[in-house]
């Protein structure tokens, strides 16, 4: 069974500019996670998906951070504009179903670094 | 905000002895996870083990859980250079429809050949 596909791997941008994350999760998998991750700390959730309908962005700062997820498959995570503080690793994550005690299966990441 | 603590935050034994995580956390659990995580890489779920439980073991993984103390051990036994990684700790608590793992800060597990 193919993983959770994410692109691109890595990314150096300046700061004030724009970046797109794209995940594409295990098939059949009804939520997507985005969790930000700085060097040397555990995940931290930015945004759960269950379907295309969103669950939790209640960490996600709203005023540059925007994610989707067309038709319920697909997710993308933008930054707009990106500080330095964003550098981090953006993991995207799907599990089947939401509830109790499933397995998340994250991606290998995307590395921003803001100069 | 990070709901585990690990510790030790980092540890390094020699290959064929035991290796010995701890985490704590702070509000009321469905279940608790442990995942490891390869350097530059993403994470990967090891062993889950729910609040009425309070031991578990997968292979050479032994999970304990004590919901009085709030607080899980993860133990590798008879460890191997290929268990060097970073551990995570992970919990399961909210309502319904918000059940999103958060992630402790993690063990950086060294392991000498």
């Amino acid at each position: 069974e193919a993983g959770v596909a994410q692109s691109p791997r890595y990314k150096i941008i300046e700061k004030r500019q724009s970046v797109a994350f794209w995940c594409n999760p295990i098939s059949g998998h009804a939520t997507l996670y985005w969790y930000q991750q700085i060097l040397g700390q555990g995940p931290k959730l930015l945004i759960q998906f269950q379907n295309n309908g969103v669950v939790d962005d209640s960490q996600l700062p709203k005023d540059r951070f925007s994610a989707e997820r067309l038709k319920g498959v697909d997710s993308t995570l933008k930054i707009q504009p990106a500080k330095l503080e964003d550098s981090a690793v953006y993991l995207c994550a799907s599990s089947q179903e939401v509830r109790s005690g499933n397995t998340i299966y994250f991606g290998e990441g995307s590395w921003l670094t803001v100069v | 905000s990070q709901q585990g603590e690990e510790d030790p935050q980092a540890l390094s034994i020699q290959e064929g002895e035991n290796a010995t995580m701890n985490c704590s956390y702070k509000t009321s659990i469905n279940n608790l996870q442990w995942y490891r995580q390869n350097s530059g890489r993403g994470l990967v779920h090891l062993i889950l083990i729910r609040s009425n439980e309070r031991e578990k073991h997968s292979g050479r993984l032994r999970v304990t859980l004590d919901t009085s103390k709030k607080s899980s051990s993860l133990l590798i036994t008879a460890s191997r250079a290929a268990d060097t990684a970073s551990y995570f700790c992970a919990t399961d608590g909210g309502r319904l429809g918000r059940r999103a793992l958060t992630f402790g800060s993690g063990t950086r597990l060294q392991v000498q050949p």
